[in-house]
């Protein structure tokens, strides 16, 4: 049982190049949220998905965009890289009411 | 903000000591969560309590719930070095699939 596998485990970009950060969970939950937390600091939630076909802006959104392909896969995509965006990213995902789980994260640096 | 706010940000004990880290908020909620995240990892989830408990037990962990003040506490009883890490409380505030964590404590035990 792999629970929630973030990839890739480490990026480096140069200003203004696109990625995709791949999120998928085997545990049939419904939910599934994108963080980033910077050096210090807690998680601030970017995009999350209720249910499969549903996504909506977090806290954080701009810069960034969400993909919830099936219940199981959840990505997140930057169109344009910034410096800004130099941060780790943590996938999760839960069912209703109950606890999270997390990815290992992704560490993103943009240069 | 249905962000919790924790305190201290930072707490450094002796081995053997009891540490207690509070998580104040400001929305209604159904239940709130704690979790450990060590050295930038992925966050693991230590306890629910639901809003109608009023204290939970887990191993050395103790979890209070007061729901007139909106607050939690966390005590973690006879700490070890092993329990260094930033610990988090969740939100998942009525009504919504938004997931948001506090700011975290830092615990630092000294061995």
């Amino acid at each position: 049982n792999a629970g929630v596998t973030q990839t890739p485990k480490f990026q480096v970009l140069k200003t203004g190049q696109s990625m995709t950060l791949q999120c998928a969970q085997d545990m049939n939950h419904n939910s599934m949220y994108w963080y980033r937390q910077d050096p210090g600091m807690g998680l601030r939630l970017i995009y999350y998905s209720a249910s499969e076909g549903t996504t909506d802006k977090g806290e954080v959104p701009n810069g960034y965009n969400v993909s919830r392909l099936n219940k199981r896969e959840f990505s997140l995509r930057l169109e344009s890289a910034a410096p800004s965006q130099t941060s780790v990213y943590f996938c999760a995902s839960r069912r209703t009411g109950l606890e999270a789980f997390f990815g290992q994260g992704t560490r993103l640096t943009v240069v | 903000s249905q962000q919790g706010e924790e305190d201290p940000q930072a707490l450094s004990i002796q081995e053997g000591e009891n540490a207690t880290m509070n998580c104040s908020y400001k929305t209604s909620i159904n239940n709130l969560q704690w979790y450990r995240q060590n050295s930038g990892r992925g966050l693991v989830h230590l306890i629910l309590i639901r809003s109608n408990e009023r204290e939970k037990h887990s191993g050395r962990l103790r979890v209070t719930l007061d729901t007139s003040k909106k607050s939690s506490s966390l005590l973690i009883t006879a700490s070890r070095a092993a329990d260094t890490a930033s610990y988090f409380c969740a939100l998942p505030p009525s009504g919504t699939y938004k997931y948001i964590f506090g700011t975290g404590t830092r615990l630092k035990v000294l061995a």
